[in-house]
């Protein structure tokens, strides 16, 4: 089955620190793949995507994704963490097959401690 | 440029009454149309997915049903609302052009009583 895990419910960085939120995907053929941020009470903000091409992708608000086809997976990172980062990250992966489902992961909260 | 609009933001319902949540996107055509619930602050659960005005699909037998009664309108409803329904739902909109990058509404917040 087509699957997507964060493996870590929460992440706690201080500010200032480099920040690391991990996903590794389980789906056939070369997926595209995406990261989410969500503030509460907010819908999903989304921050940054992966196609084809370079394998480290930049995004919003500083963030930056690697993606890492062997491991399958695509780690979500910024240099320097803010205490504005804190919020819920999600993964997604849409497999280039199996119609419109975009797969979720669980959500990784992030914690940034000043 | 694309925007989606959902409402209403929050509302509280007494069991045994009717839902009627809309969304409508604007700056695109033809757009897929999803209905996402969250509950607890976490995991998302599609509920429905449209590809098209009148085209309708369920991921989950429950109490809830959904509309696209215009191309870019997505209305999702129940006629008797259960304790269970409660949680935060999302509208979300994706489009061919951008690699099926899915967006979000803000969301709405049912409470049913």
């Amino acid at each position: 089955a087509q699957s997507v895990a964060q493996p870590e419910d929460q992440v706690n960085v201080a500010e200032g620190n480099p920040l690391t939120v991990k996903c590794t995907y389980s789906v056939s053929g070369n997926p595209y793949l995406f990261w989410y941020v969500q503030y509460p009470n907010r819908g999903l903000q989304f921050l940054l995507k992966y196609i084809t091409g370079d394998n480290l992708v930049k995004g919003s608000y500083g963030f930056e994704a690697e993606f890492n086809k062997s491991q399958t997976s695509f780690h979500l990172k910024k240099p320097s963490a803010l205490v504005s980062d804190s919020a819920l990250y999600f993964c997604a992966v849409r497999p280039h097959t199996g119609g419109f489902k975009t797969i979720f992961g669980a959500g990784t909260r992030l914690f940034v401690k000043a | 440029s694309q925007t989606i609009h959902q409402w209403p933001a929050t509302l509280v319902q007494p069991v045994g009454s009717p839902l009627s949540l809309e969304c409508t996107v604007e700056g695109t055509s033809n757009p897929n149309l999803y209905w996402y619930r969250q509950a607890a602050g976490r995991g998302l659960q599609l509920l429905f997915y449209s590809v098209g005005i009148g085209q309708i699909s369920s991921e989950v037998p429950q109490n809830l049903s959904a509309s696209r009664p215009q191309d870019r309108q997505f209305i999702l409803s129940s006629k008797k609302l259960l304790l269970s329904d409660s949680g935060f739902y999302l509208c979300a909109w994706s489009w061919q052009g951008n690699w099926y990058t899915i967006y979000f509404g803000e969301g709405s917040w049912l409470t049913v009583v």
